[in-house]
């Protein structure tokens, strides 16, 4: 399969857990963004990298996320001290070049 | 602040007729403006896209209209089938796409046999 994968598609957590989750893109593909998607809205950028470097990270990127794309393949995105509000599906998406975003399934998160 | 504005948020149509769905976007720094297509439970999947140099860009039954003076974008489906039925999101993107895109809120279209 040569899509973006996503790991683990589905993540149940008790309030206050850390969370991980990963993001394989399509290979060579050099850009590299998370979004986060909640019930009957669309998704919303969280944050970009261009091969390893984080380039971009909106205000909606508290201080609990951290994400890392650390040999320009393979990100991570991290959520720490998770909240009721951070229960969303968190999806990956990747690009060759500025334009034409292909996305991954998505990981849903419910967080008790 | 919403820049993407999407309507309208549900849609039935019949089998064979045109399905349409409008955006209007406030930010003219966008200068790309692709479509995308959501099942539930799948990530979204991109369909069409248009820059604001052409006034229609047409793939398949998917055609996009652009009205850049208006700042004004629409989907057509023709010929709309059952398996069309998903959600549908415009969204716009400054080409250097360094903020990600900017989604609208979404058409959920029902294409009723």
């Amino acid at each position: 399969d040569t899509g973006v994968s996503q790991d683990p598609r589905h993540k149940i957590t008790k309030r206050g857990q850390n969370v991980t989750f990963r993001c394989d893109p399509i290979s060579e593909h050099n850009r590299l963004y998370w979004y986060r998607q909640t019930l009957g809205q669309g998704p919303e950028f969280l944050t970009y990298f261009q091969n390893e470097a984080q380039l971009e990270k909106s205000r909606l990127l508290s201080d609990r996320f951290s994400a890392e794309r650390p040999k320009g393949s393979f990100s991570t995105l991290e959520i720490q001290r998770t909240e009721q509000g951070d229960s969303a599906m968190y999806l990956c998406a990747s690009s060759l070049g500025a334009l034409g975003q292909f996305f991954g399934p998505g990981t849903r998160l419910t967080v008790l | 602040q919403q820049q993407v504005k999407q309507s309208p948020q549900s849609l039935i149509v019949q089998k064979g007729g045109i399905s349409i769905i409008n955006c209007a976007y406030e930010n003219t720094a966008f200068d790309y403006f692709p479509w995308y297509q959501q099942f539930p439970g799948k990530g979204p999947a991109l369909l069409i896209a248009i820059r604001p140099d052409v006034s229609e860009k047409k793939e398949g039954r998917f055609t996009i209209s652009f009205n850049k003076s208006a700042k004004q974008f629409s989907l057509h489906i023709m010929d709309s089938q059952p398996g069309d039925s998903a959600t549908y999101f415009c969204a716009g993107q400054w080409g250097g796409g360094a903020d990600g895109l900017t989604f609208g809120k979404g058409t959920h279209l029902i294409i009723q046999p």
